[in-house]
């Protein structure tokens, strides 16, 4: 069964670049769709984007102009970019692996990462 | 981007009991809808995709239907390991969008 871990620092001052790594065990990095989720303190969850294998991305609008995503096929691993950050983006962020069924690529989230706490501060 | 409503918010419920939660979308999102299940400091874990489709090993109580902008999780008679939130999310078109969230407490 696949296991995801999110890892990189934990605090932030603003203005700043988030950097996180995913590394994924337990099952190739390749042919599947990879993802970043955040979900800030007592809120609801926000998706950032996902990365396929080979490198193609797709950003969420609001957070497009300060985010990266890429992928490391040699070390399992895939990461995690968001520059400029500011208070607001204090939140848990979680790796995930997005789902396929009998249809193609469908893109709920079928594996997570533990999570990883950021915070944004001064 | 297309908003997710969840209702209610929160749901006080006992051992046993029958509890349905209902999620809506602004705009119709096929069955492109999945469910989540979330405890306190734990990540996400995937109940329900294609709106009714059960993911594998999730206890067969969890149900979904629904379809267009209409969806509900049920859970036909709720354990104790199922109070946690519930949220909602489509994958109908970008950005994909969660719902607020249901919190299943103990009555």
């Amino acid at each position: 069964q696949v296991q995801l871990q999110e890892s990189g620092p934990g605090l932030l001052k603003p203005s700043e670049t988030l950097s996180l790594t995913c590394t994924v065990s337990g099952g190739s990095i390749s042919t599947y769709y990879w993802s970043w989720i955040r979900q800030p303190p007592g809120k609801t969850l926000e998706w950032i984007g996902y990365i396929y294998y080979i490198g193609s991305t797709n950003y969420n609008p609001s957070l497009k102009s300060r985010v990266t995503i890429s992928v490391d096929r040699s070390k399992n691993q895939f990461s995690l970019k968001l520059s400029s950050v500011t208070p607001a983006d204090t939140a848990v962020y979680f790796c995930a692996r997005v789902g396929y069924d009998t249809g193609g690529w469908a893109y709920y989230f079928d594996s997570w990462g533990q999570g990883t706490l950021v915070t944004v501060s001064s | 981007d297309i908003q997710m409503t969840q209702s209610p918010s929160t749901l006080s419920a006992s051992v046993g009991d029958r509890v349905t939660i209902t999620c809506r979308a602004s705009q119709s999102i096929s069955n492109w809808l999945a469910w989540y299940q979330q405890k306190p400091g734990k990540a996400p874990n995937l109940l329900i995709y294609k709106a009714s489709s059960l993911e594998s090993g999730v206890p067969s109580r969890f149900s979904g239907s629904g379809s267009e902008t209409e969806f509900t999780l049920t859970i036909s008679s709720l354990q104790p390991e199922d109070f946690a939130t519930y949220f909602c999310q489509h994958y109908n078109s970008y950005p994909f969008t969660f719902g607020g969230g249901t919190k299943v407490e103990i009555k």
